[in-house]
């Protein structure tokens, strides 16, 4: 079956423009994670959608950053006023919770967002 | 405190060679599960493999086992016979049962050089 997708693939935007990313999870998957990869670097947590749940945003970096998720399927990432600091790849991924610790994301390829 | 560590930012290994790259974590929690994954330079995280807490087994997958030390908090992946395609970053993951499942945290990773 299909996996995670992501558009657009690349965003050249200029500082203080806002951006919004996309990710389709895997069908069925009701858990969507969003994470932050800065060039050479680990991955950062952003924000966490299940189900019907209220989202956990702990990992936003700032009121600047935003995400939904509609129907439970699609969801977007959106940055406002975009900083250079915001440059990096973003990364979603799906899962299908029941599973506990062994619950396995899926990851999309990834946007990587320059902002020049 | 670091929850995953993965102290080697470079390796090198030469093609058909075993390698080992190690993970150490840190957590309370007595159910937990254990993921590693790897990125190419594409940049999609691609699952490779599972342990969990409580598997009485060191888990495998093809060529990929995992070392699976719950008292020293070691779950060091090993790649068997390396191949060229095996060059890429390595990201050991942990997700802990506290808390809800949701939230894996991400060790830094390794980049892995296979030699010809």
């Amino acid at each position: 079956g299909a996996g995670v997708s992501q558009s657009p693939s690349n965003k050249v935007t200029e500082k203080g423009k806002d951006v919004e990313l996309r990710c389709d999870p895997i069908s069925g998957h009701t858990a969507l994670y969003w994470y932050r990869q800065s060039l050479g670097q680990g991955l950062e947590f952003l924000i966490y959608f299940q189900g019907n749940s209220a989202p956990d945003k702990s990992g936003l970096p700032s009121d600047r950053f935003s995400a939904e998720r509609t129907g439970g399927s699609v969801s977007t990432l959106t940055i406002q006023r975009t900083q250079q600091e915001d440059s990096a790849v973003y990364l979603c991924a799906s899962s299908s919770p029941g599973l506990g610790v062994r619950d396995t994301q899926y990851f999309g390829p990834g946007t990587r967002l320059t902002v020049l | 405190a670091q929850k995953i560590t993965q102290t080697q930012p470079g390796m090198f290994v030469q093609e058909k060679e075993a390698v080992t790259l190690d993970c150490t974590y840190d957590t309370s929690d007595p159910s937990y599960g254990l993921f590693w994954y790897k990125q190419p330079s594409s940049g999609e995280m691609i699952f490779l493999i599972y342990q969990g807490s409580y598997d009485q087994q060191n888990a495998t997958e093809g060529r990929y086992s995992l070392n699976f030390q719950k008292a020293r908090k070691s779950a060091n992946l090993v790649i068997s016979a390396s191949q060229l395609g095996d060059s890429a970053m390595y990201f050991c993951a942990m997700r802990e049962a506290a808390g809800g499942y949701q939230k894996v945290t991400f060790g830094t990773g390794t980049k892995l050089q296979v030699i010809p």
